[in-house]
């Protein structure tokens, strides 16, 4: 099956400071979705982006499905992004979930 | 739209005892998944629904584990009789439309503990 790995594991960032998260999967997909998992549990989608790149507010994310990676940026972190990044590829109809980033953003 | 909606958000029972986990999709989505997360295997599909039918329940970990989906607003996972192991946040996602190009929306989850 596919699979889907993540990098960093952990990332501790001071407030202010930019970061880029890695998903790299095995197999070419045709859906890819990042969430944040806030620090209440909640998963929360940020993006859906099987290929090219998209922006929300300080989130960006661009996917290379050629090169089967996908990455996620976040600039100007503030503590409210603290919690575990998740990158999804659909294996259809199943979500394949990576195991996470989880970012600590101090103030 | 407010969502998906689980109850209850927590719950706390003791080993042997039924657990009913509920689930209203959103309006319109006519995909239905249940997902669990525990630290050891992360998150994993139990179990989908496609217009209230189950569709795969390969994911269910035993027979212990049974999942229903009445109409179209209204699904339910029980465990009955519960075990410890059976803790873990337990989701409830949804999807509008077929094939791999939608985007799936969880709900809050339920965090079951069983003592």
């Amino acid at each position: 099956g596919i699979q889907v790995e993540q990098s960093p594991p952990d990332l501790i960032l001071q407030e202010g400071a930019n970061s880029t998260l890695r998903c790299n999967f095995s197999d070419s997909v045709n859906n890819l979705q990042w969430f944040h998992q806030n620090p209440w549990g909640q998963l929360i989608n940020l993006f859906y982006i099987p290929s090219g790149t998209k922006q929300n507010g300080r989130l960006s994310a661009t996917t290379v499905a050629t090169e089967r990676y996908s990455l996620l940026y976040i600039s100007s972190s503030q503590t409210t992004d603290s919690g575990v990044y998740f990158c999804a590829v659909m294996n259809y109809p199943k979500l394949i979930f990576g195991t996470g980033t989880r970012l600590q953003v101090f103030p | 739209d407010a969502g998906v909606i689980q109850s209850p958000r927590h719950e706390v029972t003791e080993m042997g005892q039924e657990v009913t986990l509920r689930c209203k999709p959103i309006s319109g989505h006519d995909y239905l998944f249940w997902y669990r997360q525990t630290m050891m295997r992360g998150l994993e599909l139990l179990i989908y629904f496609n217009n209230n039918v189950p569709i795969d329940d390969s994911g269910m970990p035993e027979d212990r584990f049974s999942a229903k989906m009445p109409n179209a607003s209204f699904s339910t996972l029980k465990i009955q009789p519960s075990e410890p192991r059976d803790s873990a946040v337990y989701f409830c996602a949804t999807q509008g439309g077929r094939g791999p190009s939608y985007e799936q929306y969880f709900g809050p989850g339920t965090r079951l503990t069983v003592t």
